[in-house]
């Protein structure tokens, strides 16, 4: 079993359209997540970041993070044509031998159609 | 700064030759991370380093795999002999501290192997 399992996609969505996309995790030593965007023949760039359970808010962009589940999720409100990338869900290990270590989850694509 | 650096960008190989790979961290990282990228298996972590020092190496394939980081401005990744299974790219990433912060990636090198 995978650490960090996150849900495939892909996902086709229209412009304006709520998005959710989410990513479960089995260690306890994760403490930092992270979600992060990649688009075609780039490589990831950081979109949010958290560290306590609860929701955090920039701009058309939530993330949550219940610990007690080992659920975390990204919310994308009003969706754009340019929202259209591929959305990594990743996580630090804050414990053991793999101190500092970030461990992504698959991905999942996603396109916003006009 | 100029970013994580990369290169080469692209590299054509044929089965059983040599590939390395180069990446130059962000100045000040001390944490230096090797993916390997592939529609298959997602983003994997190979290796990473801190201050230098191999810290989990537990994601390199095979001993075909490689990994060196003589000094804090530069790592290789070399593999020898290539396979056609080693077609990916290639990601380096550096990060300031252990825990929290952005992590940086490269433009990533597209390695195939024929």
């Amino acid at each position: 079993q995978k650490e960090v399992e996150q849900d495939p996609g892909p996902l086709s969505v229209p412009e304006g359209a709520i998005v959710s996309l989410n990513c479960t995790y089995s260690n306890s030593a994760f403490q930092y997540f992270m979600w992060y965007r990649q688009y075609s023949r780039k490589g990831p760039e950081l979109l949010m970041y958290t560290y306590s359970s609860g929701n955090k808010e920039d701009g058309r962009f939530t993330a949550q993070v219940d610990k007690s589940s080992k659920y975390i999720s990204l919310f994308i409100r009003d969706s754009q044509p340019s929202d259209s990338a591929t959305y990594l869900c990743a996580m630090i290990n804050a414990g053991g031998t793999s101190y500092g270590k970030l461990t992504f989850g698959q991905g999942t694509i996603l396109t916003v159609h006009p | 700064d100029a970013g994580v650096i990369q290169s080469p960008r692209h590299e054509v190989t044929e089965m059983g030759q040599e590939v390395t790979l180069r990446c130059k961290p962000i100045s000040g990282h001390d944490y230096l991370f090797w993916y390997r990228q592939t529609m298959m298996r997602g983003l994997e972590l190979l290796i990473y380093f801190n201050n230098n020092v191999p810290i989990d190496d537990s994601g390199m394939p095979e001993d075909r795999f490689s990994a060196k980081m003589p000094n804090a401005s530069f790592s290789t990744l070399k593999i020898q002999p290539s396979e056609p299974r080693d077609s990916a790219v290639y990601f380096c990433a550096s990060r300031r501290t252990a825990l929290g912060g952005e992590q940086f990636f490269g433009p990533g090198t597209r390695l195939t192997v024929l």
